[in-house]
């Protein structure tokens, strides 16, 4: 059973689209993030949720907007996509107490045209 | 503000070799420090973890880490490397007071050559 999961997996898009990308956990963890990773692997953190609730919220762009259903599902929209959003973006859980490991996805590739 | 330094942002070895990847990091409190494995195309998976206790970790395929306070640093390390160990090693630090939020360093890239 896949853990976090990330769909789609690649995402070509043409500059001014909106568009979501979707993450799910089956862990029962408390916390989810977003990361973005540039072209030079540079992995930075833009969201954290806890049960729901916004806990970080990096210096992202408001066109960048997590959204928190239920404990187990974050989802990242963003509207007028521009050309720097192209990134890899990695969607991660983590308990809230005990290992304090994070669990990444497979990310989603994000190339705008 | 607590900060991540990975010294090395490429490091080739041959097949066998040891290797060992420097990270460094900067925090008036005290952290928790993990050691990342990204395989090419995939995301990161934990390769070890220093929460307490002694500061010589073991994890899996054969790395090993060794926390040092008062050089704040957190090196890796392994004996014999195979080629299936190229990937990207990222060094984090998570702050003992913040449960969620978790400094990443940028990254060392590893290629073992055979």
């Amino acid at each position: 059973d896949t853990a976090v999961s990330q769909t789609p997996k690649y995402l070509v898009t043409q500059m001014g689209n909106d568009k979501s990308i979707k993450c799910e956990q089956n862990l029962g963890h408390d916390t989810m993030y977003w990361y973005k990773q540039d072209s030079k692997k540079f992995l930075k953190i833009m969201f954290s949720y806890n049960n729901k609730e916004l806990i970080i919220n990096e210096t992202v762009p408001n066109r960048f907007s997590p959204k928190s259903p239920d404990k187990a599902h974050l989802n990242l929209h963003i509207n007028s996509l521009e050309l720097g959003d192209s990134a890899v973006y990695f969607c991660a859980s983590s308990p809230l107490r005990g290992s304090y490991e994070q669990f990444f996805g497979p990310g989603t590739r994000l190339t705008v045209l | 503000a607590q900060s991540v330094t990975q010294l090395d942002s490429q490091v080739p070895v041959f097949e066998e070799a040891p290797v060992e990847l420097r990270c460094n990091y900067s925090s008036s409190v005290s952290v928790y420090l993990f050691w990342y494995v990204q395989y090419p195309n995939q995301g990161l998976q934990l390769l070890l973890k220093y929460l307490s206790g002694s500061t010589l970790v073991k994890g899996i395929n054969g790395f090993e880490a060794e926390f040092n306070k008062s050089q704040t640093s957190f090196h890796l390390r392994k004996p014999s490397v195979h080629i299936s160990d190229t990937a990207e090693y990222f060094c984090a630090v998570r702050l003992e007071t913040s449960y969620d939020k978790v400094i990443f360093g940028p990254g060392t890239s590893l290629s073992v050559i055979p």
